[in-house]
């Protein structure tokens, strides 16, 4: 069975700092798929990046990065230079490389980061 | 681009009582899904589908049913609500195995 765990359920970073978001996984499928999304105050979850488990590079989406280990089965988020509007919750997710799990994502229980001037 | 549409986007309901929380997709996609969001969690997968007439259970379907007769629509029943039912509820879609989900607005559903 699929699991997502983020360890962190709250954090502060200053505005024009970088900060990690941790996420861990728990899969057996050698295929698998890894996301980040991000849901504001106003509640839309909005996707800003992926990384495939066959990857061989750290996927990186203008100041979003993945550092992914996969070894130790991880995939942290890396946001650089934060600004006020990066104030949101973050959600880990994975899907299994399972044909007819395509559809089947899931959660972590996700990461409130507060972002201070 | 509409994307994913979920309507009602807010629904009181007395115990009991029965409704259909409708979503629809103009991209084409095979896979959709829906999820219950509460308070302090993450979402978590109701059921899914991985075409039209295929669906299957995720992780908490109890309460809840699904079918799939197009590709475009992909609506949520829910035969006899419950107070556990109060939630917020995303419908999203998919494409291919690395492509993200596309959600719904969500619809905030309150069951008294």
């Amino acid at each position: 069975a699929q699991k997502i765990t983020q360890t962190q359920p709250g954090m502060f970073v200053q505005e024009k700092e970088a900060v990690t978001l941790d996420c861990t996984y728990d899969t057996s499928d050698p295929s698998y798929g890894l996301f980040w999304y991000k849901q504001p105050s106003s509640g839309e979850m909005i996707f800003l990046i992926y990384q495939g488990s066959y990857d061989q590079q750290n996927a990186t989406e203008g100041r979003y990065s993945l550092n992914f280990q996969k070894a130790r089965k991880s995939a942290n988020l890396v946001i650089s230079a934060s600004q006020l509007g990066d104030s949101a919750m973050y959600f880990c997710a994975m899907r299994d490389g399972t044909t007819d799990s395509w559809g089947k994502f899931q959660f972590g229980a996700g990461t409130q980061v507060v972002v201070t001037p | 681009n509409a994307g994913v549409t979920q309507t009602p986007k807010f629904q009181v309901l007395k115990t009991g009582q029965s409704m259909t929380l409708q979503c629809a997709q103009d991209m084409n996609h095979e896979y959709m899904s829906w999820y219950r969001q509460d308070p302090g969690m993450g979402l978590r997968l109701i059921h899914y589908s991985v075409g039209a007439g295929i669906t299957d259970q995720g992780e908490v379907p109890n309460g809840y049913n699904v079918s799939r007769s197009t590709t475009e629509d992909f609506p949520l029943r829910l035969l006899s609500a419950a107070p556990s039912q109060t939630s917020v509820y995303f419908c999203a879609s998919s494409q291919y195995s690395n492509q993200p989900q596309h959600f719904g607005d969500g619809t905030r559903l309150s069951i008294l």
